[in-house]
């Protein structure tokens, strides 16, 4: 079993929908949570950092948490073209030392 | 606001030979990390340091593979006698600590390295 485990996808979604992703993880010492978007032939950027059970929304993204399911999720509201790309769920431990990355979902917003 | 550098961006070797790349941090971070990526999958951690102190180097990273960070600043990965396997993007990120009080990391451009 991975560490971090994502569907593959490709996830494909209309544009002003809104996407969900998914990601469990199997380290109950997480202590930190992250989102990256990584557009191909580029570098992962960080969108999304969760430390509490819950929800956090910046703008267009809502990252929820639920460390007793070992849980977390994105969800992206009115979904984009601009939003295709990979999405990379990580996490960090106590004191946050390295991430843990998962493989990442593939994102498709049509037009 | 300088993001994080990497240079090159760009290595092609021959199997065999040494190479190095160079990561630059954010200026007031003062964790540093190399992970290697491969198409398909997730960053996979390779050290991180904190100041100039190497505090984690993953069991998985061959004696080929050395990092250092000699004043706390910039960082060097060297990978010696490169095989094809060694064929992946390598990437640098930095951290300080977060107001949240946790540790965000943000990548640099990273170094794609082919060897033929």
């Amino acid at each position: 079993q991975k560490e971090v485990e994502q569907n593959s996808g490709p996830l494909s979604v209309p544009e002003g929908a809104i996407a969900s992703l998914n990601c469990t993880y199997s380290d109950r010492g997480s202590q930190s949570f992250f989102w990256y978007r990584q557009y191909s032939g580029k570098s992962p950027e960080l969108i999304m950092f969760i430390y509490s059970n819950g929800d956090k929304e910046d703008g267009r993204f809502t990252a929820q948490l639920n460390k007793a399911s070992q849980y977390v999720s994105l969800l992206i509201r009115d979904s984009q073209p601009s939003d295709s790309a990979t999405y990379l769920c990580a996490y960090g431990g106590t004191n946050a030392g390295k991430s843990t990355f998962g493989d990442g979902t593939t994102l498709t917003v049509k037009p | 606001d300088t993001g994080v550098s990497q240079d090159p961006r760009h290595k092609i070797t021959k199997r065999g030979q040494n190479v190095t790349f160079r990561c630059d941090p954010i200026s007031e971070h003062n964790r540093l990390y190399w992970y290697r990526q491969t198409l398909g999958q997730g960053p996979e951690f390779l050290t991180y340091f904190q100041n100039e102190a190497q505090l984690e180097k993953s069991r998985l990273l061959s004696d080929r593979f050395s990092a250092e960070r000699p004043k706390g600043s910039f960082s060097t990965l060297e990978i010696q006698r490169t095989e094809q396997g060694d064929s992946a993007m390598y990437l640098c990120a930095s951290s300080g600590l977060g107001t949240s009080g946790s540790y965000e990391q943000y990548f640099g451009p990273g170094t794609r390295l082919t060897v033929t």
